[in-house]
């Protein structure tokens, strides 16, 4: 199976600030990366797909790169809604694997 | 609109059979590229994938579980069924059913189940 280790496991920042996290597979994956974000009690939301498409309805704040093994999601201009749970998930090969998760919060 | 709803027991006894099902609507799960997966998340912890079915009946299913796991659909009732044997308290979870967006042969997961917690105690 493919190892998905994301850095930090969590984060505080505040309003306005530009937050980076990122993704490692233990394999190449090419592009075929995603981004979800899950606030408590919720169901994920996919943002990002294909490393650095931006799903419809996502703010453009939102930014995926990577390629291969590395890959990282950037949030630029922190709004309070983004204060949650963000996810990277393989779609290369199945077994699909999830990273462990990053929680971004309030500073 | 696509829409994906759980159902099944919220509390299971540990050795029995765990059945989910999941009930959608606006797709077709016998039209070309459509698919679904199952995927879990035990409280306070990360997502699981479990299991996939496609719209030609094409199966995969998470390697340490795969013993346990078997996904099959019902198209006339627009239903996905997850059987998960030998349920154990470590099988405590939240199950999502999920649909999947096609997108350069791959897929990614777009619309979620709001889930089902399941808890399994004897």
């Amino acid at each position: 199976d493919i190892q998905m280790t994301q850095s930090p496991s969590s984060v505080s920042a505040s309003v306005g600030d530009r937050v980076t996290i990122t993704c490692r597979a233990s394999q190449g994956i090419s592009n075929w990366l995603a981004w979800y974000q899950q606030k408590p009690g919720k169901a994920p939301r996919l943002l990002i797909y294909a490393a650095s498409t931006l799903q419809s309805g996502v703010p453009s704040r939102f930014s995926g790169s990577g390629f291969g093994t590395d890959f990282s999601l950037t949030i630029n201009s922190l709004q309070p809604e983004d204060f949650a749970t963000y996810y990277c998930q393989q779609g290369n090969s199945f077994p699909y694997t999830f990273g462990q998760g990053t929680k971004l919060e309030i500073k | 609109q696509v829409t994906l709803r759980e159902s099944g027991p919220a509390l299971v006894r540990p050795t029995e059979t765990l059945t989910l099902t999941c009930s959608f609507s606006g797709f077709s799960l016998s039209s070309h590229g459509m698919c679904v997966s199952w995927i879990r998340q035990p409280p306070g912890k990360a997502l699981e994938w479990l299991a996939f079915i496609d719209w030609n009946d094409g199966k995969y299913y998470s390697t340490s579980l795969r013993t346990r796991l078997t996904i099959s659909t019902d198209t006339s009732k627009n239903q996905v069924v997850l059987t998960v044997t030998n349920i154990d308290p470590v099988d405590t979870a939240t199950y999502h059913c999920v649909h999947h967006l096609w997108y350069g042969d791959k897929y990614y997961f777009d619309y979620w189940g709001q889930g089902a917690l399941v808890t399994v105690s004897s």
